[in-house]
């Protein structure tokens, strides 16, 4: 099976912008989590989408949002950049059955903010 | 709430050695789940091992193994005979209440010298 995917891999986006983050679940999985990870704060969950619905979300701001598709897959969208967002953001897909699964992460994509 | 707690920050040792990560943790749920996972310098997190609280038995396999213990909260991950290709961030994380949502540590840096 293929990995999570996530694209773009890199980015560069400027204070004040709004940026749209890509996340493709492993086959056959329907819950999709995004983290975000920063050298001061760790790795951080920011929410978890089973089956088109937002079921748990993180200590983040409402400019922070997600979706999922009918697919699986899934999109976050950080609106009016700061500079603090600069991160790596990580998505992660799990398969639905037999209670708390282990997640498998995506390569991630790397945000910076100028 | 919950808390994981990765004391160790870096620990440098040189090939073939052993050498054991410990992770804390703190939850108020009696059904939780532990994992460990794996960030090589690429940054993609890799899976390692998934344990809930109602099997405390130890796993090995390979050179690793896992030392699960309720009394003491903890969780912790001994790498045997080390290698160079074992140089990675390690993070142990938490997840519990029936949320896929995982609380990590701040993880720790093993550096495994020729």
């Amino acid at each position: 099976k293929a990995g999570v995917t996530q694209t773009p891999r890199y980015l560069i986006k400027t204070r004040g912008q709004q940026v749209t983050l890509s996340c493709s679940p492993i086959s056959g999985h329907r819950s999709v989590s995004w983290y975000q990870q920063t050298p001061g704060q760790g790795l951080q969950f920011l929410f978890e989408y089973f089956s088109e619905t937002q079921r748990n979300k993180g200590n983040f701001p409402g400019r922070f949002s997600g979706r999922q598709f009918s697919n699986s897959r899934s999109e976050m969208n950080v609106s009016t950049l700061e500079l603090g967002d600069s991160a790596l953001y990580l998505c992660a897909s799990s398969s639905p059955s037999g209670g708390v699964r282990e997640q498998y992460f995506g390569p991630g994509t790397r945000l910076t903010v100028t | 709430a919950q808390k994981v707690t990765q004391a160790q920050t870096e620990i440098s040792v040189v090939e073939k050695e052993d050498v054991t990560l410990d992770c804390v943790y703190e939850t108020r749920d009696t059904t939780y789940y532990l994992f460990w996972y794996k960030q090589p310098p690429s940054g993609e997190l890799v899976f390692l091992i998934r344990r809930n609280s109602f099997d405390e038995q130890n796993e090995i396999s390979g050179r690793y193994s896992w030392n699960f213990q309720k009394s003491t909260s903890s969780f912790n991950f001994t790498i045997t005979a080390s290698q160079v290709v074992d140089s990675a961030v390690y993070f142990c994380a938490l997840s519990s209440g029936g949320r896929r949502a995982l609380t990590f540590g701040s993880g720790t840096r093993l550096q495994v010298q020729p």
